[in-house]
């Protein structure tokens, strides 16, 4: 079945430091694949997103690039802000044709520090 | 335009209780997802429709766990008898199925279920 794991948390850096959280899927054809961002007391949103091979998604500073070779789909943000500070998701969504719903990673805690 | 409501935000009831929580899609969103969040994990799809049909409900605990959707745009997911093993948060997303992929779901705020 379709999986997806990345890096545990929490992950503790200082203001302005580069960031790097890891994700690999496994699944079958060629997902979609996102990151979903959820803030202390609020909902998931959507970061961004890639739906085939070599897309980079970006937003907000953030970017990751969808990797068919590796099965990866690394979040990495060049300067990151204390309010960056949230739980990240990686997620794919098997490419079946439609909305098939997507499945999560658990979790990654990132706590930026000033 | 508004996001994915739902209701309650919070409950907290005793076990053997029933519980229902309710959502409201974005307006014209033919798909409607339930997802369960357990504590420090991520949401695992319990059911989706595509208007008002249950096209995905594997993963659901059909002894206690239902669903319905009715006209296609509000629904409601029900359990009777809660368990302690409950207890997490319920999130309700919606999309506009294109039929391709890679389609944006939204979120809502999610439900906090906890069963004492």
């Amino acid at each position: 079945g379709n999986s997806v794991t990345q890096m545990e948390g929490p992950v503790t850096l200082s203001e302005e430091a580069f960031l790097t959280i890891n994700c690999t899927y496994t699944a079958t054809g060629y997902p979609s694949l996102f990151w979903y961002v959820q803030y202390p007391g609020e909902g998931l949103q959507l970061l961004l997103k890639a739906t085939k091979a070599d897309d980079k998604g970006s937003n907000k500073g953030f970017e990751a690039t969808y990797r068919k070779e590796t099965t990866s789909f690394h979040l990495e943000k060049g300067s990151v802000q204390v309010s960056d500070s949230a739980v990240y998701f990686c997620a794919l969504e098997y490419s079946g044709g439609g909305a098939d719903g997507l499945t999560f990673g658990k979790g990654t805690h990132l706590i930026i520090q000033p | 335009e508004a996001g994915v409501v739902q209701s309650p935000r919070y409950k907290i009831i005793e076990k053997k209780q029933p519980v229902a929580f309710w959502c409201n899609p974005i307006s014209g969103h033919n798909t409607l997802y339930w997802y369960r969040q357990n504590l420090g994990q991520g949401p695992e799809l319990l059911i989706r429709y595509e208007n008002e049909e249950a096209v995905d409900d594997s993963q659901l605990p059909k002894d206690r766990f239902s669903a319905e959707r009715l006209k296609g745009v509000d629904s409601t997911l029900k359990i009777q008898p809660a368990e302690l093993g409950d207890s997490a948060v319920y999130l309700c997303a919606s999309s506009f199925d294109r039929g391709i992929s890679g389609n944006t779901i939204y979120f809502g705020e999610g439900s906090w279920l906890t069963v004492v």
